[in-house]
């Protein structure tokens, strides 16, 4: 069971370029999420998906965009890239909510973005 | 603005002392999640506390949620090496909302 799944794990990319980071997740999770985290900031919301062909924006947006073509797919494309967009990208799912019950997050092991 | 705070930033300790970390906000949470992260990973959910005053244990770690479910704090007994991590506390309005992290309290235990 491999849970959630990042590539790549390091990237160092020119101010201008563009790239997708790619997540993958294989336990039917509807929801998914990307959040980059900096220090001493936390996380922040990107963006999410409740399924497929459904996204939103988060706190973050600005920069980035998504697409959610299949359950398992969650690829966060960013375009023009700049130094701001240095950071740690986590790609998370989690399956329908209860609050009854121990709900949380699986997370990936995480994108390690340099913007120079 | 951060809506969940988390005390002390920073802390180091000698491995067997105990120790308390807080997460704090002015807002009311329907349930609250802490998370442990280690360097190079991302973060791993440890316990989600949704009940006012409910208090959890995991090993040498417990946890308790506020009377008012504003706040939250995580006590570790007899710390180890291995406890060595980012500790997050995250939280959710409602069943509904999407969850918010706080700052996270960087823990380093010292052989």
């Amino acid at each position: 069971n491999a849970g959630v799944t990042q590539t790549p794990k390091f990237r160092i990319l020119k101010i201008g370029q563009s790239m997708t980071l790619q997540c993958t997740q294989d336990m039917n999770h509807n929801y998914m999420y990307w959040y980059r985290q900096d220090p001493g900031m936390g996380l922040k919301l990107i963006y999410y998906s409740v399924g497929a062909g459904i996204t939103d924006k988060g706190e973050v947006p600005n920069g980035y965009n998504v697409s959610r073509s299949t359950t398992e797919d969650f690829p966060l494309r960013l375009e023009l890239a700049a130094p701001s967009q240095t950071s740690v990208y986590f790609c998370a799912s989690s399956s329908l909510r209860d609050r009854r019950t121990n709900y949380g997050y699986t997370f990936g092991s995480g994108t390690r973005l340099t913007v120079v | 603005t951060q809506l969940l705070e988390q005390s002390p930033q920073f802390l180091s300790i000698q491995e067997g002392e105990n120790l308390t970390v807080y997460c704090n906000s002015s807002s009311v949470f329907s349930s609250l999640q802490w998370y442990r992260q280690e360097p190079g990973e991302g973060p791993v959910l440890l316990v989600t506390v949704v009940t006012g005053g409910e208090v959890k244990k995991l090993k040498r770690l417990t946890f308790q949620f506020g009377d008012a479910r504003k706040d939250s704090s995580l006590h570790i007994t007899a710390a180890q090496p291995g406890d060595t991590g980012l500790y997050l506390c995250a939280g959710a309005k409602t069943s509904y909302d999407k969850v918010i992290f706080g700052p996270g309290t960087s823990l380093s235990v010292i052989p």
